[in-house]
């Protein structure tokens, strides 16, 4: 099943552009964590972000989670040609930190 | 380090044809997933082991795949007889008995078409 559900399905913008991706997600969480998906390729770790922190940063990346709406974003700050891609968004829960639930994804297309 | 290894990177059968495919985890990580991702959606699991152990397989459609690792080492899923709605990418994904936050290492995947 999954739990997760990426907002929106679809997303393309120009280079330079910000790209917000949100996630929504139904049960009480322990993490909740991004993964990119390029073409034909398997996922990538991007960021984590624990039940108890409210945003974090990587890089270009920041992460958003609200747990009383339950909801997390996920913002990429002046894109790249390369961060064409699908973006996943995966919870781990309070009783099963061992099974990520995943959602159906972002796709991303950044044009040049 | 290498990362997860998955083998073949791409299958094509026909139906009612039996398939495999294997998958060697980063060295030393202890769990390893099996999921099936369908065309624009997120992976599903299908079957976790820690160890040689499968300690979740309740979404393994039993009567078609099988899986195994028996050294706890690398894995094989099997799938006999493919069904044309089998036709996805099977990822694998390790994880480190170090990790406390169940980050996933993942292969580049198998792309099963069934014809």
């Amino acid at each position: 099943s999954q739990q997760g559900e990426e907002d929106p399905q679809a997303l393309s913008i120009q280079e330079g552009e910000n790209a917000t991706m949100n996630c929504s997600y139904k049960t009480s969480i322990n993490n909740l964590q991004w993964y990119r998906q390029n073409s034909g390729r398997g996922l990538v770790h991007l960021i984590l972000i624990r039940s108890n922190e409210r945003e974090k940063h990587s890089g270009r990346l920041r992460v958003t989670l609200d747990t009383s709406k339950k909801s997390s974003s996920l913002l990429i700050t002046a894109s790249r040609a390369a961060d064409t891609a699908s973006y996943f968004c995966a919870t781990a829960t309070m009783d099963s930190n061992y099974q990520l639930i995943w959602g159906a994804g972002t796709k991303l297309i950044i044009k040049p | 380090e290498a990362g997860v290894v998955q083998s073949p990177r791409y299958k094509i059968i026909e139906k009612k044809q039996p398939v495999a495919f294997w998958c060697n985890p980063i060295s030393g990580h202890n769990t390893l997933y099996w999921y099936r991702q369908n065309l624009g959606q997120g992976p599903e699991l299908l079957i976790r082991y820690e160890n040689e152990e499968a300690v979740d397989d309740s979404q393994l459609p039993k009567d078609r795949f099988s899986a195994e690792r028996l050294k706890g080492v690398d894995s094989t899923l099997k799938i006999q007889p493919a069904e044309l709605g089998d036709s996805a990418v099977y990822l694998c994904a390790s994880r480190s008995r170090e990790s406390s936050y169940n980050e996933q290492f993942f292969g580049p995947g198998t792309r099963l078409t069934v014809l």
